[in-house]
């Protein structure tokens, strides 16, 4: 089945200690996402890639960054988590303009 | 700069019963999804509206948009447990972006 994945569901690390989510999809859809979701809160949108173009919402701190080498991939790197950045990390992808079809989420603890 | 309001934000309610949860947006769209989440897990897609006057149907649930009103609704008939969760609209913007609105939590009782 089609589908988006990621990995891992569970990510632990300590402060300021650098850490890679990982994001992959067999749709072959065009744009990838990455929502960061908090308790009770709805899906707060880092940024995209409408395919190779990045696009950075403006108040993602920069210690969030992301990578696309192909299609099928999209990495969300967190350069030094803080204890505000523990959430549920978000994967989406899209074929242009429609439907978005979301992973099974990362869940980031920072001790 | 796009706004969505939902409303109410948290509804607990008997089973068997109707209710109606409200999405308001506050600039133009013709792009609105509705979106089911169960507790720590993520989203998944109920409806897309792409037009309007749009309305679509799946079991106890149904969606409608009302573009010049900037409003959708979703009912739900007939409420069971099954249906406790947290419910999101999200609206399209030109940017190939969604917001999401608050989110509705709502509860099922038996």
């Amino acid at each position: 089945d089609a589908m988006v994945i990621q990995n891992p569901r569970y990510q632990v690390t300590q402060f300021g200690k650098p850490v890679t989510l990982s994001c992959s999809q067999t749709l072959n859809h065009n744009v990838m996402y990455w929502y960061q979701q908090k308790s009770s809160q709805a899906p707060k949108l880092l940024f995209h890639y409408y395919d190779k173009d990045f696009n950075n919402e403006a108040d993602t701190p920069d210690n969030f960054q992301s990578r696309r080498p192909n299609t099928s991939f999209c990495f969300l790197d967190i350069r030094s988590p803080g204890l505000g950045d523990a959430a549920m990390y978000l994967c989406a992808t899209s074929r242009d303009f429609n439907e978005q079809f979301f992973g099974p989420g990362t869940r980031l603890t920072v001790l | 700069e796009l706004k969505v309001e939902q409303n109410p934000l948290f509804l607990s309610m008997q089973e068997g019963k109707n209710y109606t949860i409200y999405c308001n947006y506050s600039t133009t769209s013709d792009r609105l999804y509705w979106y089911r989440q169960d507790p720590g897990k993520s989203l998944e897609s109920l409806f897309v509206l792409l037009s309007n006057g749009a309305v679509k149907q799946e079991g106890r649930l149904m969606a409608s948009l009302d573009t010049k009103a900037r409003l959708s609704t979703l009912h739900i008939t007939a409420a069971v447990h099954d249906l406790s969760a947290t419910y999101f609209c999200a609206v399209g913007t030109g940017t190939y972006k969604y917001i999401f609105g608050t989110g509705t939590r709502l509860k099922v009782l038996a």
